[in-house]
């Protein structure tokens, strides 16, 4: 296990496009986080799963968004009718629950919508 | 809500000098964690170090120290003899004890030249 896995690295799509995200935790870790990070600022906390469980959301998730994570291993985040406002870094990372408070992050995806 | 700010967007060090990333924090909880997260160009985040609030004492990694000021929430990094890969962006942290485990919450960040 290399760590926290995110594809694709890059994604450019049209205004108006659904495009879907993929991470790949480390495989004993069972807390999984999505951030979003924009120019000039740091990650700012989009969702959280425990297992499979989507146990927070942030008011910056939009109704265009949705998370999920299937049998509590990978997860996805989609993004439906893509504004240039969603252009930003999607950053996935995880922790293990045994008390370890160090997130691991996977390198993000890069959104740019045109 | 808890808020981290990074007032220094910049900062450069020589090789093999001492700089300090300042970092300032506002909350209304007594435990806490801390942290400083490094981003290199076109690399993941990695960890630098953590600081937890109920320990008085400051903590320290090799080169990386911070000075921790509970009462003034204040969170500073010192990064010693600096070598050209700390060039990256660094951002300070908060996590809480008592609400959604781990969940970071970033400073807008503070990017490291060093020069030879």
């Amino acid at each position: 296990d290399t760590g926290v896995s995110q594809n694709p690295r890059h994604k450019i799509t049209k205004r108006g496009q659904n495009v879907t995200f993929r991470c790949d935790p480390i495989s004993e870790h069972n807390r999984l986080y999505w951030y979003r990070q924009t120019l000039g600022q740091g990650p700012e906390f989009l969702t959280y799963f425990q297992n499979e469980a989507q146990l927070e959301k942030s008011r910056l998730l939009s109704d265009r968004f949705s998370a999920e994570r299937p049998k509590g291993s990978f997860s996805t985040l989609e993004i439906q009718r893509t504004e240039q406002g969603d252009s930003a870094m999607y950053l996935c990372a995880s922790t293990s629950d045994r008390g370890d408070t160090e997130a691991f992050f996977g390198q993000g995806t890069r959104l740019t919508v045109v | 809500a808890q808020t981290v700010t990074q007032s220094q967007p910049e900062m450069s060090v020589q090789e093999a000098e001492t700089v300090t990333l300042s970092c300032t924090y506002d909350t209304s909880e007594s435990d806490y964690y801390l942290f400083w997260y490094k981003q290199p160009p076109s690399r993941q985040m990695i960890l630098v170090i953590r600081q937890e609030a109920y320990k008085q004492q400051n903590a320290t990694e090799n080169r990386f120290s911070v000075n921790f000021q509970k009462a003034a929430k204040s969170f500073s990094l010192k990064i010693s003899d600096s070598q050209l890969g700390d060039a990256a962006m660094y951002f300070c942290a908060y996590s809480s004890r008592t609400g959604t485990a781990s969940k970071l919450t970033f400073g807008t960040g503070t990017r490291l030249q060093v020069t030879l």
